[in-house]
């Protein structure tokens, strides 16, 4: 079956780094995204990887290991805005993104 | 500005009634998908559709219907026949559908209790 995981819930200092970890299982694979989530709004985009590496946008970074299923976002220099889920989502070899249950962050001062 | 509009925000609805979110863009997109977010889980494909006048169903489609007369416009029906319609409903539009990247828009979403 197809499958998406990344952890519940994470908690990180504001001005630290965090690394939110997803792990996926689909039938083909065309690329991983990453959304930001704000609770009780629609999701944003944040960032889209296909090949293996890192991909580095500002103070957010997504990194796609294709051979191990795995992905990460990191986010330095954390701000109290970051306060958020953040939703992983693999497309399938049909285009269709299969979504995690998304990781909620907690920014503590 | 372009972008995706859902009304209404908060939806009130006796159970046994139909209700219809509505969903338009002006983003030109080809594509268009109905999505349902409950507590703790991921995002559910309900509906998508690639074209005007042709629609898929997704992995919970049952108790949904869909139309798409128009590229603007993608409204999802709510029928009696969905068991547990108390959810958060997302409207996303993007180009297409395959042949790459596609990074889906969303709507600001229609909360909808059912009691």
């Amino acid at each position: 079956g197809q499958n998406i995981d990344q952890p519940t819930e994470m908690t990180a200092t504001e001005g630290a780094i965090v690394q939110i970890n997803c792990t996926y299982q689909t039938s083909g694979f065309n690329g991983l995204f990453w959304y930001q989530q704000h609770a009780g709004e629609a999701p944003t985009f944040l960032s889209y990887n296909v090949l293996d590496g890192l991909e580095e946008k500002g103070r957010f970074s997504s990194f796609l290991s294709r051979s191990k299923g795995y992905s990460y976002l990191l986010l330095k220099e954390l701000q109290m805005k970051d306060s958020a889920s953040y939703l992983c989502a693999a497309t399938d070899s049909n285009y269709q993104l299969i979504w995690g249950a998304g990781t909620k962050l907690i920014i503590k001062p | 500005d372009g972008g995706i509009t859902q009304s209404p925000k908060y939806l009130f609805r006796k159970e046994g009634q139909n209700v219809t979110l509505s969903c338009e863009q002006n983003l030109n997109h080809d594509a268009m998908y109905w999505y349902r977010q409950d507590p703790g889980q991921g995002l559910r494909l309900i509906y998508y559709s690639q074209i005007v006048n042709d629609f898929q169903k997704g992995d919970i489609a049952e108790g949904y219907s869909v139309s798409r007369e128009k590229k603007e416009s993608f409204p999802l029906t709510v029928t009696s026949a969905q068991k547990n319609p108390t959810a958060f409903y997302l409207c996303a539009s993007s180009p297409g559908t395959s042949g790459g990247y596609y990074e889906q828009y969303f709507g600001p979403g229609t909360r909808l209790t059912v009691t």
